[in-house]
């Protein structure tokens, strides 16, 4: 089962940052938070992973609290492109560590 | 350049048929794993393996059978098809020496199960 609560559907205006969060508040001291989106009919891409310390690639910016409890993945000037489901996902390192999905949160971006 | 590609794109087929889809990955990954996404949009891990040795198995029905050949492919048979196995399948790899443990995904294969 999924560790991590994710509100269903957020809108964002064309341009604006887009600010999605997470609730992992189970997480053990080995997990780490990833972000995944999917866009319609296409498989999941990475966005951007953290163990606690905040984050930023060239797609988006991951902040997560100092108890590790939350985190909110910033896209920090949303396009019509970034319409997607994204997924927020705690897992340990390592390929015996799952991917397990929830229903993430369907960001629809807005012009 | 595809990094993961999987055949065919569309599947449709009998109940009671035996089909199969191929995985391949351009990547040089070591690690290749099986998701299903159903209807309802959950996304589910089926298997995985690395270096064509078998690391995780979820509760799938012994209808499915992955075979890897090779690091770079990983081939999901189905025998005895069934409607509910009517899905989208996601094949993936990642590289278990990266820092980031990342999955790339392939575009998927849909399932249509008549």
């Amino acid at each position: 089962d999924a560790k991590t609560t994710q509100p269903t559907s957020m809108d964002c205006a064309e341009g604006r940052a887009a600010n999605l969060p997470c609730n992992h508040s189970t997480i053990s001291g080995n997990e780490y938070v990833y972000w995944y989106r999917q866009i319609h009919s296409q498989g999941p891409q990475y966005i951007i992973h953290g163990l606690k310390n905040n984050e930023t690639n060239e797609m988006a910016s991951l902040i997560i609290t100092e108890d590790r409890k939350s985190s909110t993945l910033i896209l920090p000037h949303a396009t019509l492109r970034d319409t997607a489901v994204y997924y927020c996902i705690v897992r340990p390192l390592g390929n015996t560590g799952k991917l397990i999905f929830g229903q993430g949160t369907t960001l629809q971006v807005k012009p | 350049d595809t990094a993961v590609s999987q055949t065919p794109k569309y599947l449709v087929t009998q109940m009671g048929n035996d089909k199969s889809i191929k995985c391949e990955q351009n990547l040089g990954h070591d690690t290749m794993y099986w998701y299903k996404q159903d209807s309802k949009k959950f996304l589910k891990i089926m298997f995985s393996y690395n270096n064509k040795e078998l690391i995780i198995n979820e509760t799938v029905p012994n209808r499915f059978s992955p075979k890897s050949p090779d690091k770079a492919h990983l081939n999901l048979h189905i025998n005895s098809l069934e409607l509910g196995d009517s899905a989208v399948y996601f094949c993936a790899s990642s590289s278990s020496g990266s820092l980031s443990d990342e999955q790339f995904f392939g575009p998927g294969t849909r399932l249509t199960v008549l």
